[in-house]
């Protein structure tokens, strides 16, 4: 079955402390997202990348950074210089072009970080 | 500021009913939007879309009606059914790709047997 995998489900990170996300994606997909959610808001994009090795800042990336060294994987660090980092982490994808207009993103399950 | 509105945080309908859920922009320029279904704990699902250049778009019970005058568009679900209850994302693209979507604040709908 295609879809998108992140873990873990719930991080829990001292203050200080840099922690790494997981996303995998095996829909074959180009793209890839990482959207953070607070209470009240709407979703507010981190980072996103079109193409392996390649990536760019969305509207909230200050203290965090990815890497897209494959197709399938889009890890997401929270750094020690991110202020608020509590909140739940989404990761999507979407096939490139016009196309993906017609389906939506796949998102993923998420991962709930809590700052101790 | 926020470009995609959903002003009523909740909706409670009763099973069998209509549910209408509404979403305001400022942005005109905007032309692709969406509604996201999420359950707690889950990734959102995508819904419905509907371009900017139709005022009506139809999947089964859901239909997303767009009046682009009024900047407004509202997502019908005829009947309501319990496990319609989740957390609705209105959200609006600019351009063809999804690096320049963005998301309303979400409502939540119970639907009551």
């Amino acid at each position: 079955d295609g879809g998108i995998t992140q873990s873990p489900k719930y991080l829990f990170r001292k203050e200080g402390q840099n922690v790494t996300l997981s996303c995998e994606q095996n829909l074959n997909h180009d793209a890839m997202y990482w959207y953070r959610q607070d209470p009240g808001q709407g979703l507010r994009l981190i980072y996103y990348s079109q193409i392996v090795n390649d990536f760019q800042k969305g509207d909230i990336a200050e203290g965090y950074s990815v890497s897209r060294e494959k197709k399938e994987s889009f890890p997401l660090t929270v750094t020690s210089a991110q202020k608020n980092p509590t909140a739940f982490y989404l990761c999507a994808s979407s096939p490139s072009g016009t196309q993906s207009l017609n389906y939506g993103y796949t998102f993923g399950s998420g991962t709930r970080l809590t700052v101790v | 500021d926020q470009q995609v509105k959903q002003n009523s945080p909740s909706l409670s309908v009763q099973e069998g009913r209509i549910s209408i859920l509404n979403c305001d922009y400022t942005n005109s320029m905007f032309d692709y939007f969406l509604w996201y279904k999420k359950y707690p704990a889950e990734g959102p699902t995508f819904l419905i879309s509907i371009s900017s250049i139709k005022d009506k778009n139809e999947d089964g019970r859901f239909t997303v009606f767009l009046n682009k005058s009024a900047k407004h568009l509202s997502l019908h679900i005829v009947p309501s059914q319990p496990g319609d209850s989740a957390v609705y994302f209105c959200a609006a693209v600019r351009g063809t790709s999804y690096d320049k979507v963005i998301f309303g604040p979400g409502t939540s709908l119970s639907v009551i047997p």
